[in-house]
């Protein structure tokens, strides 16, 4: 199976970027990226997917090098709203050739004021 | 905007019980996911259905069975209930099997006494 990591937890202050690194060594050809959102006790929410290159969307942009062994979320300007956690998804080879879908290890983001 | 339903929204079961959570996907959606999110993890993938089939099998433990009927809703079965089954579950849906923008539902926190 693929693993993916992230760093646990990052720092930052309303109005800055954030940037959060995703590292998925094991990506197989036809999986899609995908970042989500999760606040305390609510189901993840989606941020954004892709496949190569950059993607972006109204709230964040996904960078994926050629080699797409890593992908990187980045958050313009955050606010305190955007305190949570946020996971990389890499749909990636389970048992039987079927797909798993693994979570990565969640990075934990607090902004502060 | 329609999203996922999931019901219960709290449970609580005693040691070696048995429940039933139910999932009711977005319409047109024909692919299901459930998750299992401990107090301080990250979600585990557990089984997933398109068009009434099981699709993907993640750490779903054999006293736990699922289904997909034919109004796509879903049920998790979980049977001899232990105390480390305490947990979120989380039930998603996507509008097919390869997409991987999955939208999750609240979420149905069951506690094991």
């Amino acid at each position: 199976l693929a693993k993916t990591t992230q760093p646990i937890s990052m720092d930052s202050y309303e109005g800055q970027e954030v940037n959060i690194t995703c590292s998925h060594n094991n990506i197989a050809t036809n999986d899609y990226i995908t970042w989500y959102q999760q606040f305390p006790s609510q189901g993840p929410r989606f941020i954004i997917q892709g496949y190569k290159t950059k993607v972006t969307n109204e709230v964040a942009s996904l960078f994926i090098p050629a080699d797409r062994k890593s992908s990187t979320l980045s958050l313009p300007r955050v606010s305190l709203s955007d305190t949570a956690v946020y996971y990389c998804l890499v749909g990636d080879m389970g048992e039987e050739g079927r797909r798993a879908l693994t979570f990565g290890s969640g990075t934990r983001l607090q902004v502060q004021p | 905007a329609a999203g996922v339903i999931q019901s219960p929204r709290h449970l609580i079961k005693e040691k070696r019980e048995t429940a039933t959570l139910k999932c009711y996907p977005i319409p047109r959606h024909d692919t299901v996911y459930w998750y299992q999110q401990g107090p301080g993890q990250d979600p585990q993938f557990l089984i997933s259905f398109y068009e009434k089939m099981q699709s993907d099998k993640g750490s779903i433990p054999d006293r736990f069975s699922a289904q997909q009927f034919s109004d796509y809703h879903s049920e998790l079965n979980m049977s001899s209930l232990e105390l480390g089954d305490s947990a979120l579950y989380f039930c998603a849906s996507s509008e097919d099997y390869r997409s991987e923008t999955q939208y999750f539902g609240p979420g149905t926190r069951l506690l094991v006494l």
